[in-house]
């Protein structure tokens, strides 16, 4: 079964100050994997998708199929960081999200 | 562009009562999900329609039921409402069956008294 795990509820660090947020999956095929982050009161909105090999908003996520994670960083930290993020899989051909239970991170000043 | 619109945005019921939740998705995109947002379940999906044809279900009773129409709006219906039905609905949009990429509305938050 298509499961993702996020070990941490909540992570706390303080500005400019390295972040990791992690995610394991158990999928048996080729998942997708993404990042989707919800900032407080806005929807929830597609931060990374791992085909896609991006930074975004210096945010970089790299797929170890080995040990079936699918890991957020950010070497600095910044306050505006602060959000709620989710990590999700898809199996690919448009099949639905089967999400994380979410990481909320707090960048302290 | 707008945005996907999920209406209303907030929504009191009793007990029982029966309820229509609406998303009107990126104009374009064919493919509508929907997902119950829960504390303490998470996201958890519920079905997804595409071209008025639901592709694919969670694991809900069958008190939830969907539709889509032909201008890809969707709407999704849950009967004899029970206080664990009380979540934030969420509806995303896909351009396609084989786009993964999807755009979630604010979501419609419901209570059940």
């Amino acid at each position: 079964a298509q499961r993702v795990t996020q070990p941490e509820k909540l992570l706390s660090v303080f500005k400019g100050a390295p972040v990791e947020l992690k995610c394991n999956y158990s999928y048996s095929g080729s998942p997708e994997l993404f990042w989707y982050v919800q900032y407080s009161r806005q929807r929830l909105q597609l931060l990374l998708r791992h085909i896609s090999r991006e930074s975004i908003k210096g945010f970089t996520a790299d797929l170890n199929k080995g040990e079936t994670s699918f890991h957020l960083k950010k070497p600095f930290a910044q306050e505006e960081d602060s959000a709620m993020y989710y990590c999700a899989l898809t199996s690919g051909g448009g099949q639905n999200f089967v999400f994380g239970p979410g990481t909320r991170l707090s960048v302290l000043p | 562009k707008a945005g996907v619109t999920q209406t209303p945005r907030y929504l009191i019921k009793t007990r029982g009562q029966q309820v229509t939740l609406s998303c009107s998705p990126i104009s374009g995109h064919r493919s509508v999900s929907w997902y119950q947002q829960t504390p303490g379940q998470g996201l958890q999906f519920l079905f997804e329609y595409f071209s008025e044809t639901q592709r694919n279900k969670g694991n809900f009773p069958g008190r939830f039921s969907g539709r889509q129409f032909s201008n890809s709006r969707s709407e999704m219906n849950v009967s004899t409402l029970e206080l664990g039905d009380s979540a934030l609905y969420l509806c995303a949009s896909r351009m396609g069956v084989g786009n993964t990429e999807a755009f979630f509305g604010q979501g419609t938050r419901l209570t059940v008294v």
